[in-house]
């Protein structure tokens, strides 16, 4: 079955940068038609869309935190990266991954929290 | 604030029906299949309707989608408490993903 799970620091300092996992199994990152996406939900608050990466490495940032994030993936490991520089408190959230498909994120990881705090 | 727009709350009885909005543009909802989402009370979100109106296997059939123009609804009837959550839409605009700022149903 499908099923991804993120990894990482639950504990970042402010400025550093955070680097997250994202582990598939159940399908393959070379699938046509298939990407992952990264996904954060501060406490509280709603779903925030961060990066897309799909089948054929094309990627996609928001427009708001793009000078900050890169993400990338290594398919012989089923493993999605995203990158994080310069984290603030309000970065604060749990981050999820989830596999998209043409019109959709269809399965989710379960998320890990990650906290900025000096 | 979010680039599709929801109700912060609705709330109905067990066993009524409620409905949920998600308001939009020409640049996504307009052009773009819209989905749905749930998240229970600490939990993962989870695909509840796709391409806007089709339910992935084990999606009761009380959960409905629809879209006319730049809007989507979520349709839940037969209320149960087990659906207090958030719900969530989405779409693509231009290339990018966006989502609603979450709905909360509360079931009285």
């Amino acid at each position: 079955q499908v099923t991804l799970k993120e990894s990482g620091p639950v504990l970042v300092k402010p400025t550093e940068t955070l680097t997250l996992t994202c582990t598939v199994s159940g399908f393959s990152l070379s699938n046509a038609r298939m990407g992952v996406s990264w996904i954060r939900q501060p406490p509280g608050k709603a779903l925030e869309w961060l990066a897309h990466i799909f089948s054929n490495d094309e990627k996609s940032y928001s427009t708001s935190l793009k000078s900050r994030l890169t993400i990338s993936k290594d398919t012989s490991k089923s493993q999605v990266v995203l990158t994080m520089t310069n984290m603030d408190p309000v970065d604060t959230a749990t981050y999820y991954c989830a596999r998209r498909v043409p019109a959709a994120l269809d399965y989710w990881g379960q998320g890990t929290l990650v906290t900025v705090s000096s | 604030q979010s680039v599709l727009t929801q109700p912060p709350s609705v709330s109905a009885a067990p066993g009524q029906k409620v409905t949920i909005s998600c308001s939009g543009s020409s640049s996504n909802i307009g052009n773009n299949y819209v989905s749905w989402y749930q998240q229970l009370p600490g939990t993962a979100p989870k695909l509840l309707i796709y391409e806007n109106n089709k339910r992935p296997s084990g999606i009761p059939d009380r959960f409905s989608g629809s879209k006319s123009g730049t809007s989507a609804t979520l349709g839940i009837t037969g209320l149960q408490t087990g659906d207090e959550a958030d719900y969530y839409c989405g779409t693509w605009d231009s290339s990018l993903w966006v989502f609603g700022g979450g709905t909360k149903l509360t079931v009285l």
